[in-house]
């Protein structure tokens, strides 16, 4: 199957710093990424839908200057936490789709801590 | 939008017992219903899906039932193992064509299988 690979699996961060966040399909050309954040034994909640070389489309109530998404190539879409604060602290995931397939393959997740 | 309801929202079973979970949708017009596992720290991954013009489908020791009627969907584990211990999400999805839409997720079952 397709291979989404997310990088870093964990990163700890002093507050006020940014922090990126890579998705890659490894496999497979990805026309649409997702960016989902997930807190403790909660479910996957969407942040923002990425189009390569389009802007993203973000959820309501997420703010598109604090968390920055690009997806510049048709394997790579990055999410930068910019002053990250304690509260931004979460598992962040993202998810690829290409047209010829329906399925959505997920990375292994970011693990976020902001100090 | 999609408003997917999931329960339980944890079910401990006896390894070897059968273990059912259940989903709602709201959208009568979600026609994609996957399944995900996820263990610990690690991002979903697609264990079955189900298109709505199906009624059941079946990959061993899973299977899926859709009721589009009644808008409810259901996972099946049978023979169940230690290691099928993992958070499980159901999610909802318009599909056109062969392009996937938004996926919106119920909140997860923590399953736990008892040696």
């Amino acid at each position: 199957g397709a291979v989404v690979s997310q990088h870093p699996s964990r990163v700890i961060c002093k507050s006020g710093t940014s922090v990126k966040i890579e998705c890659r399909s490894l496999d497979f050309q990805a026309t649409t990424m997702f960016w989902y954040r997930q807190f403790p034994k909660q479910s996957l909640m969407l942040m923002a839908t990425s189009n390569e070389g389009s802007k993203a489309t973000y959820e309501q109530g997420v703010e598109k200057d604090k968390f920055l998404i690009n997806h510049a190539s048709l394997t790579l879409s990055t999410l930068t936490v910019t002053s990250a604060h304690p509260e931004d602290s979460s598992f962040y995931i993202c998810s690829a789709t290409r047209d010829s397939n329906t399925e959505a393959f997920f990375g292994q997740g970011t693990r976020l801590t902001v100090v | 939008g999609e408003n997917v309801e999931q329960h339980p929202s944890t079910l401990s079973v006896q390894e070897g017992d059968s273990a059912v979970i259940k989903c709602t949708y709201s959208d009568s017009a979600s026609n994609y219903f996957p399944w995900y596992k996820q263990e610990l720290g690690k991002g979903p991954q697609l264990i079955i899906d189900i298109r709505s013009n199906v009624g059941e489908k079946k990959d061993q020791r899973i299977a899926v039932t859709l009721n589009k009627t009644a808008k409810h969907f259901s996972l099946h584990i049978t023979e169940t193992q230690p290691e099928d211990s993992a958070v499980y999400f159901c999610a909802a999805s318009k599909r056109r064509g062969s392009t996937l839409g938004r996926l919106y997720f119920g909140r997860g079952t923590q399953l736990t299988v008892w040696p």
